[in-house]
């Protein structure tokens, strides 16, 4: 069975500072798939990032990176130049590809200080 | 507009009165399921299902039925509803296997 591990339950960040969100996971799989979510107050699931297991390159979707180390397996998020709207809870999950089961991680809640 | 509609948004019931939350979604997509959220836990899946008439268990079916009769609908049943089940429930769906999902906007249900 999968595990995702996000030990930070708490982040704060200063406004158009940098921010490291850190994801860890166990599998035994060799194909996979890694995402981000934020969810706001408003508590709607939004994808923030995706990352396939067989790319090398870190994915990249604006101000939102990945430091992907598939052998360390490690998935963090970094925000760069956080802004207000940032402010939600971010879970980190695994999705295995032969069903697309996805294991979420339990979550933290990033502010965003103005 | 492309989405995933889920009813009722909130829902404040008694143990044992059976219940069904709906989930409908306008895209096509093969692969729907569902979660449900709660404190510390982050999201656990119920069931999935990757075609019509086609269901599986996911990490916490227990106390769940779903039903997969048309591509567009993925209804969760609970049959005999206990306060356990208190949480916030989400509906997904994805075009395909290992295509990103799409996520309803939740359903908080209260189990009295």
């Amino acid at each position: 069975a999968q595990t995702v591990t996000q030990s930070q339950p708490e982040m704060s960040v200063q406004e158009a500072e940098t921010v490291t969100l850190s994801c860890t996971y166990d599998t035994s799989e060799n194909n996979y798939y890694l995402f981000w979510y934020k969810q706001p107050p408003s508590r709607q699931m939004i994808l923030v990032i995706r990352q396939e297991a067989y790319k090398q390159q870190n994915a990249t979707e604006n101000r939102f990176s990945v430091n992907f180390q598939k052998a360390a397996k490690s998935f963090s998020l970094k925000i760069s130049d956080s802004q207000l709207g940032d402010t939600a809870m971010y879970f980190c999950a695994f999705m295995k590809s032969a069903n697309s089961k996805l294991t979420f991680g339990k979550g933290i809640t990033l502010s965003v200080r103005p | 507009e492309a989405q995933v509609t889920q009813n009722p948004r909130y829902l404040i019931t008694v143990t044992g009165k059976k219940l069904t939350v709906t989930c409908s979604q306008n895209m096509n997509h093969e692969y729907m399921s569902w979660y449900r959220q709660d404190p510390g836990l982050g999201l656990r899946q119920i069931y999935y299902s990757m075609n019509v008439e086609v269901t599986d268990k996911g990490d916490v079916p227990e106390g769940y039925k779903v039903s997969r009769k048309e591509k567009r609908n993925f209804p969760l049943i609970l049959e005999s509803p206990s306060p356990n089940q208190t949480s916030l429930y989400f509906c997904a769906s994805s075009l395909a296997v290992n295509n990103e999902q799409f996520f309803g906007p939740g359903t908080r249900l209260t189990v009295l």
